[in-house]
């Protein structure tokens, strides 16, 4: 079975300041991992992913996660937050033919 | 390029009432999904249909019934609406290929309250 853990259900930050978004997942296949983010009033979109290779991803906006097996986590960070960085994001996982979310991490950045 | 679309965008129900949420995608996708949202639960898939003609049931169905209409159209049905069905709902889409391929692209949602 598998299963998303997001540690922080909200993060404020001030603008400017570095920010991680943890996240912890646990499963019995292999799986990739994704962050989506829902701005306010919108549906999801997808931000990044890990399928294989370098264990450090990164979106266009300056998000980066990095994948760590022994751990299995994959925390987003980003070293300088904006206020439009104000969101919800979403870790998930993906196996067959289904995705797995986990409960969210309301981030505010604070001017 | 409308990407999927969702309606209503809003809606309130009495209890016992039925309603069908609708969705439709223009991406040419095979797989569709319908998710509710809740707070501090995350996302939960309810049913989704890996192509045309065939649907299963995700982590919460109960309640809930589905047609995938053809390859762009995936309704979700309440029969008989509950408070507990008061939630976002969201549609979304896919391709249909290895599971590390795969990007979900969402509908806007449709926000639900069961009085």
């Amino acid at each position: 079975a598998q299963s998303v853990t997001q540690l922080d259900s909200q993060v404020p930050v001030f603008e400017e300041a570095p920010v991680e978004l943890r996240c912890n997942y646990s499963s019995s296949v292999s799986v990739y991992l994704f962050w989506y983010v829902q701005y306010p009033n919108q549906g999801l979109q997808l931000l990044l992913k890990y399928l294989s290779g370098s264990t450090l991803v990164e979106s266009i906006n300056g998000f980066e996660a990095e994948f760590n097996k022994s751990q299995t986590s994959f925390h987003l960070r980003k070293p300088s937050v904006h206020i439009s960085d104000t969101a919800e994001y979403f870790c998930a996982v993906s196996a067959g033919n289904q995705f797995y979310f986990g409960t969210g991490t309301s981030l505010t950045v604070i001017p | 390029n409308a990407g999927v679309t969702q309606t209503p965008k809003f809606q309130v129900l009495k209890t016992g009432q039925s309603m069908t949420l609708q969705c439709a995608q223009d991406m040419n996708h095979n797989s569709m999904y319908w998710y509710r949202q809740d707070p501090g639960m995350g996302l939960r898939l309810i049913y989704y249909s890996a192509s045309e003609g065939t649907t299963d049931k995700g982590e919460v169905p109960n309640g809930y019934n589905v047609s995938r209409l053809n390859k762009r159209e995936f309704s979700l049905r309440l029969e008989s609406a509950a408070p507990s069905q008061t939630s976002v709902y969201f549609c979304a889409s896919s391709e249909n290929q290895a599971a590390r391929f795969k990007k979900l692209f969402f509908g806007s949602g449709t926000q639900l309250s069961v009085l």
